[in-house]
């Protein structure tokens, strides 16, 4: 049982250059989310999920897009990458309680 | 949309002291309200929680205490040690499944 898997934990980017975060949850949770941590900001979320197939906007969605296509994954693109995306990632599933990944630290020059 | 303010930012104690941590919230339908903690370099894990049904709940040396009234809750850590030295955040959610929303979070330091 591994709970909350996220890839990659690090990752540098080009501004402009895309990519995806994947987030995976084997503990069948319904609700998943993306936030991001900046300093003294706390944690911001970005989307999340209510199950299967639907996502929806969370405090900070602009330049981020999301799927979730299967329940137990929930994917966090960036189209264009900005330097004000450089940040944390922090991808969690709830049952009652969050139970957060490890964090995909994304740096983009 | 709910707004959780949090203080102080940073909190350094002397080892065995007390420490208290304040949070408000806006949405007087929030009822759920847990803190999370946050070791360097690694993920938010849940260290107690309260329901608006109860006015204060306890594990060992941490503690939680809810005012519906005035829309503040306080985490309570007694004893202090070293390994209490975290990133504390608070957090209010209206209802089950409903989105959580975050204080800014508190740098504890715990000195020898």
């Amino acid at each position: 049982n591994a709970g909350v898997t996220q890839t990659p934990k690090f990752r540098v980017l080009k501004t402009g250059q895309s990519m995806t975060l994947l987030c995976a949850q084997d503990m069948n949770h319904e609700y998943m989310y993306w936030y991001r941590q900046d300093p003294g900001m706390g944690l911001r979320l970005i989307h999340y999920s209510v199950g299967e197939g639907t996502t929806a906007k969370g405090e900070v969605p602009d330049g981020y897009n999301v799927s979730r296509l299967k329940k137990q994954n929930f994917l966090l693109g960036l189209e264009s990458a900005a330097p004000s995306q450089t940040s944390v990632y922090f991808c969690a599933s709830e049952a009652g309680e969050l139970f957060f990944g490890e964090g995909s630290r994304l740096t983009v020059l | 949309g709910e707004n959780v303010e949090q203080h102080p930012s940073t909190l350094s104690v002397q080892e065995g002291d007390s420490a208290v941590i304040k949070c408000t919230y806006s949405d007087s339908a929030s009822n759920y309200f847990p803190w999370y903690k946050q070791e360097l370099g690694k993920r938010p894990q849940l260290i107690i929680d309260i329901r608006s049904n109860v006015g204060e709940k306890k594990d060992q040396r941490i503690a939680v205490t809810l005012n519906k009234t005035a829309k503040h809750f306080s985490l309570h850590i007694t004893e202090t040690q070293p390994e209490d030295s975290a990133v504390y955040f608070c957090a209010s959610q209206p209802y089950p499944g409903n989105k959580l929303t975050f204080g800014t979070g508190t740098q504890l330091k715990v000195e020898l």
